[in-house]
C-alpha cells in the first residue's frame, strides 16, 4: 500500500536561507509523486510533479524536487526562501496507473519564513 | 478565469441540521472531488465522481451524500450535521484519463457545527 511521511510538521527558516522539505513515501509500483502548496485560507495548487521522466523535477517560484527510488524519497528545495513561500506545503503519491482517487497525501509541512 | 467555486465559504450549523455545499468548476473537467481539512489530519477524500454520472466513496464518506448534477457541478450534502463535521471542505477537479493530471482546488468551504 502506498504511503507518504512529510518529516517535520514544522519548518522555519530564514529569508535567503536554503528551503528542504522532506517527503519520504512507500509504493508496491512506480509512483506518481506531487508537491502542492496551499496559502492562508486558499486552495492547493500544485507546485510541481514527477512523472516517471527526469527525477529533478522544476516547479513553480523557484521550487524542485530530485526523485530518488534507492532512498524512496522527494524532497522539495529552494536555494533561497523569500517571504512569499511562507505557507503549508504537501507531498502526495498516486501508483502509476489507476484512479486518481488513490491520491495518498502527506500530513503537511507549515514553512515559516523568518526575515 | 473563475476555476473552481466553492459555495459557502462560512458557514455555522448546529447539530442536527442540513446543508449542502456547492462546487461548480468551468474548466469542462471530467472528475471531481470532495475532501476535508483538520489540523493534522491532512487532505481525506469524502467523495469523487470520475465523470458525470458517477460517484463513488472516498475514505470518509459516512454522514455525507454527493450528487453530480452535470459536468459542471458537483455537491456535498451533510443530512444531519454533527460537531466532528467541522471542517474546512474542499472541491477539486481534474481533466481526467491518465493518473498524472494536476488537481485543480477551490477557496474552501469552512463549515463549523456546535
Amino acid at each position: 500500500a502506498q504511503s507518504v511521511t512529510q518529516l517535520g510538521s514544522h519548518v522555519s527558516v530564514s529569508e535567503g536561507a536554503l528551503v528542504l522539505l522532506r517527503c519520504n513515501y512507500s509504493s508496491s509500483v512506480p509512483p506518481y509523486l506531487f508537491w502542492y502548496v496551499q496559502y492562508p485560507n486558499q486552495g492547493l495548487q500544485l507546485l510541481l510533479k514527477y512523472t516517471s521522466a527526469a527525477t529533478l523535477v522544476k516547479g513553480i517560484n523557484g521550487f524542485e524536487a530530485e526523485f530518488k527510488k534507492s532512498e524512496t524519497s522527494f524532497h522539495l528545495t529552494k536555494p533561497s526562501a523569500h517571504m512569499s513561500d511562507a505557507a503549508e506545503y504537501f507531498c502526495a503519491v498516486t501508483p502509476g496507473a489507476g484512479n486518481n482517487r488513490k491520491l495518498i497525501w502527506g500530513l503537511g509541512t507549515s514553512l515559516a519564513v523568518n526575515p | 478565469n473563475a476555476g473552481v467555486t466553492q459555495t459557502p465559504k462560512f458557514q455555522v450549523l448546529k447539530t442536527g441540521q442540513s446543508m449542502t455545499l456547492q462546487c461548480a468548476q468551468d474548466m469542462n473537467h471530467n472528475s471531481m472531488y470532495w475532501y476535508r481539512q483538520d489540523p493534522g489530519m491532512g487532505l481525506r477524500l469524502i467523495y469523487y465522481s470520475a465523470s458525470e454520472g458517477t460517484t463513488d466513496k472516498g475514505e470518509v464518506p459516512n454522514g455525507y451524500n454527493v450528487s453530480r448534477l452535470n459536468k459542471r457541478e458537483f455537491s456535498l450534502r451533510l443530512e444531519s450535521a454533527a460537531p466532528s463535521q467541522t471542517s474546512v471542505y474542499f472541491c477539486a477537479s481534474r481533466p481526467g484519463g491518465a493518473n498524472t493530471g494536476e488537481l485543480f482546488f477551490g477557496e474552501g468551504s469552512r463549515l463549523t457545527v456546535l
